[in-house]
């Protein structure tokens, strides 16, 4: 079964807004990541937060980790819309089965 | 590099044929997974290989074969095509096989008609 799931499933917003969007597991993790598919293509890794971290920044991006409530955030700040794409969160067991969750569909409009 | 490459890009298969789905990276990566990607459902694990010689199941194995005789390449198999395996496949590679910490390199993918 599928370890992460992703809120909202989907989500419109305008250029320049901030985006924002989570994820939930359910069993512990080394590490959590997230990755961006535009459409057609495939997913490209965006960062990797581990569980001794708490927060992670990557350019315009934003990560946090709650372990003890076993959940990420995922921050893009000031969007365009070369961000409209769909953002999957990964957990990672060391268990070599990177599980991912469904998804959430990010739209930025002009 | 070019990178994990997948071929074909499309195929429509009729109920119980077979096929194989081709992939190759050029990376060197020890590890390397076929991944489907269901509208709603993410992506599902079918097979993976941690090196030459070695494959286990995911979370999806049923009606998939893998075989990995060299590093380089990873094909996936369709024993009989069922119109349940209509879906985008897409092969990943990473690094190393010890596993944690190593983020996944992906094909563009292999979108599979089953009729």
């Amino acid at each position: 079964s599928q370890q992460g799931e992703e809120d909202p499933q989907a989500l419109s917003i305008q250029e320049g807004e901030n985006a924002t969007m989570n994820c939930s597991y359910k069993t512990s993790i080394n590490n959590l990541q997230w990755y961006r598919q535009n459409s057609g293509r495939g997913l490209v890794h965006l960062i990797l937060i581990r569980s001794n971290e708490r927060e992670k920044h990557s350019g315009r991006l934003r990560v946090t980790l709650d372990t003890s409530k076993k959940s990420s955030s995922l921050l893009i700040t000031a969007s365009r819309a070369a961000d409209t794409a769909s953002y999957f969160c990964a957990t990672d067991k060391n268990d070599y089965k990177l599980s991912f969750g469904a998804g959430t569909t990010v739209t930025v409009r002009a | 590099n070019a990178g994990v490459t997948q071929t074909p890009k499309f195929q429509v298969l009729k109920t119980g044929q077979s096929m194989t789905l081709q992939c190759a990276q050029d990376m060197n990566h020890e590890y390397m997974s076929w991944y489907r990607q269901d509208p709603g459902m993410g992506l599902r694990l079918i097979h993976y290989s941690v090196g030459a010689g070695i494959t286990d199941q995911g979370e999806v194995p049923n009606g998939y074969n893998v075989s990995r005789s060299t590093t380089e390449d990873f094909p996936l198999r369709l024993l009989s095509a069922a119109p349940s395996q209509t879906s985008v496949y897409f092969c990943a590679s990473r690094p190393g096989a010890g596993g944690a910490g190593e983020k996944l390199f992906f094909g563009s993918g292999t979108q599979l008609s089953v009729l």
